[in-house]
């Protein structure tokens, strides 16, 4: 069973916006890990956030998480046509990887 | 450093027939995973082995599904008889520490 979800399932906007992906999970993790995946590739590790962390900056991307909520959110800023992807968050709960359904985005150019 | 491979990239097969994929760490990482992503869907984990010891195989279903990893390196996994319902795209992954995975390019079977 899955373990994250993900909201929105699909996201476009234009390229320079900014898009936010949010997830939400149900049991206490160790850590929660962003993904993402290309149409037909494997996924590549964005972002990994600590239970004791709340945010997180790595170039244009930023990652919240709120473990009150069993929530965090993506962030990317400034989006280009390149960002077109399927993004996942995965929970680690013991060692025990859960990914969510994902979220489409599309940035048009 | 290499990547993770995986072969082969596509399979076809017929419903009923056996299949078998490979897995090729990167070098030195102690934990392999194989995930099953169905189209449109997150990936599944199905098993996850340490060194060449099994963790997690709760989701892996041991009926048609086996795999192995003997001296903790490479892995195979193979679906014996397979259904239609196990199109999909067979994912490993493998990590230094229980953190950052890295994945190969997957195997996308189709059973016809």
């Amino acid at each position: 069973s899955q373990q994250g979800e993900e909201d929105p399932q699909a996201l476009s906007i234009q390229e320079g916006e900014n898009a936010t992906m949010n997830c939400s999970y149900k049991t206490s993790i160790n850590n929660l890990q962003w993904y993402r995946q290309n149409s037909g590739r494997g996924l590549v590790h964005l972002i990994l956030i600590r239970s004791n962390e709340r945010e997180k900056h790595s170039g244009r991307l930023r990652v919240t998480l709120d473990t009150s909520k069993k929530s965090s959110s993506l962030l990317i800023t400034a989006s280009r046509a390149a960002d077109t992807a399927s993004y996942f968050c995965a929970t680690d709960s013991n060692n025990d990887m859960r990914f969510g359904a994902g979220t489409r985005l599309t940035v048009k150019p | 450093e290499a990547g993770v491979a995986q072969s082969p990239r596509y399979k076809i097969i017929e419903k009923r027939q056996s299949v078998a994929f490979w897995c090729n760490p990167i070098s030195g990482h102690a934990t392999l995973y194989w995930y099953q992503q169905i189209l449109g869907q997150g990936p599944k984990l199905l098993i996850q082995f340490q060194n060449n010891g099994v963790v997690d195989d709760s989701q892996l279903p041991k009926d048609r599904f086996s795999a192995e990893r003997l001296k903790g390196v490479d892995s195979t996994l193979k679906i014996q008889p397979a259904k239609l319902e196990d199109s999909a795209v067979y994912l490993c992954a493998s990590s230094l520490l229980l953190n950052e995975q890295f994945f190969g390019p997957g195997t996308r079977l189709t059973v016809l």
